[in-house]
């Protein structure tokens, strides 16, 4: 397996746009994490899923992000409109069950102007 | 506990000599522990994990010590190497937050040759 696979690697946009974050766990992996890492506030936890279900999205800053996750090897991450305060690297993880290891992607480092 | 703050702890070491990063964490209920290394422009890698009912685990030069009273969890990486150079992190999860891992701040180890 190919490990989680993010896209895109970088992503500039203007204030205002929406932006789609890409993810594909690894195979057989039930569980899909995203987060979110700044030098501010290090890595956090944005939301989580189970078997394609949003379990916990206490994470999710406002109401312009949004995630979901319409079968087991596809989630997004939106945020509409962006703001330059969402600028950050925001990874993908995935794992086999709870309480065991998660696996990261490589992310995606995001830029609002 | 939660990540917050403007830069990272440094631990700098000689090639070759052993080192140790430190974590404390904030829930006495947590009963898995990981530990996680980024490097530049990449994910968090899985390093080593150590639950509740132990107190020490060990890898390939890698060690975990977990002191439950304290809320205390140390790194400790035999004969340190160039490629050891790294930003880790401790995270701690509690069973009942389900797949939830919360991560610490970070230490950045230098390895000097």
């Amino acid at each position: 397996d190919a490990g989680v696979i993010q896209s895109p690697r970088h992503e500039v946009t203007e204030m205002g746009q929406e932006v789609t974050l890409r993810c594909k766990p690894i195979s057989g992996h039930d569980y899909l994490f995203w987060y979110r890492q700044t030098m501010m506030r290090g890595l956090e936890l944005l939301i989580y899923f189970n078997n394609n279900v949003p379990i916990d999205d206490s994470g999710m800053p406002e109401d312009r992000f949004s995630a979901k996750m319409p079968n087991a090897s596809f989630s997004t991450l939106k945020i509409q409109p962006s703001e330059p305060r969402d600028s950050a690297v925001y990874f993908c993880a995935s794992s086999l069950a709870l309480n065991g290891e998660a696996f990261f992607g490589q992310g995606t480092r995001l830029t609002v102007v | 506990g939660e990540s917050v703050g403007l830069h990272l702890p440094t631990l700098s070491v000689q090639e070759g000599d052993n080192s140790i990063i430190n974590c404390a964490y904030s829930n006495s209920a947590s009963d898995y522990f990981i530990w996680y290394k980024q490097e530049s422009g990449k994910g968090p890698q899985f390093i080593i994990d150590i639950r509740s009912n132990m107190d020490k685990r060990q890898g390939q030069r890698v060690t975990v010590l977990l002191n439950k009273t304290v809320k205390h969890l140390s790194l400790q990486i035999a004969a340190t190497q160039p490629g050891d150079s790294a930003v880790y992190f401790c995270a701690e999860n509690e069973d009942n937050q389900g797949g939830k891992l919360i991560f610490g701040q970070g230490t950045e180890l230098s390895v000097k040759p």
